[in-house]
């Protein structure tokens, strides 16, 4: 496809569980980007990359949370010990060049965590 | 935390009517964008606009920007139903900061 693709679309986990949600990026794009949307806000910069470079973790809210872009290509996003206060949509973009381009986002993963 | 605010929170309007959103920012930025979200379409980029712009036009969208007074408004021309959805401006520092959006309606 020609867009940026994520999976699963849907995740329901457990307390204290651990999850992996996927993002492949557009071919050839450079920056990828980590979102967390909260219901009825906008999206929250987690993390992100330039080829396989994490340069930005800021965002990140714990130690939890960990991203990786090993080849450049395909990125995980793995939530440790999921907390209900996880739930949320998230979000991966990516962009031609460092992101000062628009960024094309994907569908997202809505987390649930009970 | 968020740093750009939109107004209004919520834009109720008739199918053919103009609607304009406002955004205002804090901290100096490289470009300000802005973003269409809707359920069937996900986070769609709409415009981008450098800081060296004043307005920037795309169709039936124009875009202004007053890095004077860190603002930014969004007109959309002759609505249509299908342009419901949120929209959020995001500015772009070194990262890209999304404010909490304006939920459009546009009533047919």
């Amino acid at each position: 496809g020609a867009g940026v693709s994520q999976s699963p679309r849907y995740k329901v986990a457990k307390r204290g569980q651990d999850v992996a949600l996927r993002c492949d990026p557009i071919s050839g794009h450079v920056s990828l980007f980590w979102y967390q949307q909260a219901l009825g806000q906008g999206p929250e910069f987690l993390t992100y990359f330039q080829n396989e470079a994490q340069l930005d973790k800021s965002g990140l809210p714990s130690d939890r949370f960990f991203a990786e872009r090993p080849e450049g290509s395909v990125s995980t996003l793995k939530i440790q010990r999921t907390q209900q206060e996880d739930s949320a949509v998230y979000l991966c973009a990516s962009s031609v060049l460092r992101g000062l381009y628009e960024q094309y986002f994907g569908p997202g993963t809505r987390l649930t965590v009970t | 935390s968020q740093q750009g605010e939109e107004d209004p929170q919520a834009l109720s309007i008739q199918e053919g009517e103009n609607a304009t959103m406002n955004c205002s920012y804090k901290t100096s930025i490289n470009n300000l964008q802005w973003y269409r979200q809707n359920s069937g379409r996900g986070l769609v980029h709409l415009i981008l606009i450098r800081s060296n712009e004043r307005e920037k036009h795309s169709g039936r969208l124009r875009v202004t920007l007053d890095t004077s007074k860190k603002s930014s408004s969004l007109l959309i021309t002759a609505s249509r139903a299908a342009d419901t959805a949120s929209y959020f401006c995001a500015r772009h520092g070194n990262k890209l900061v999304f404010g909490a959006g304006t939920i459009l309606r546009v009533k047919s």
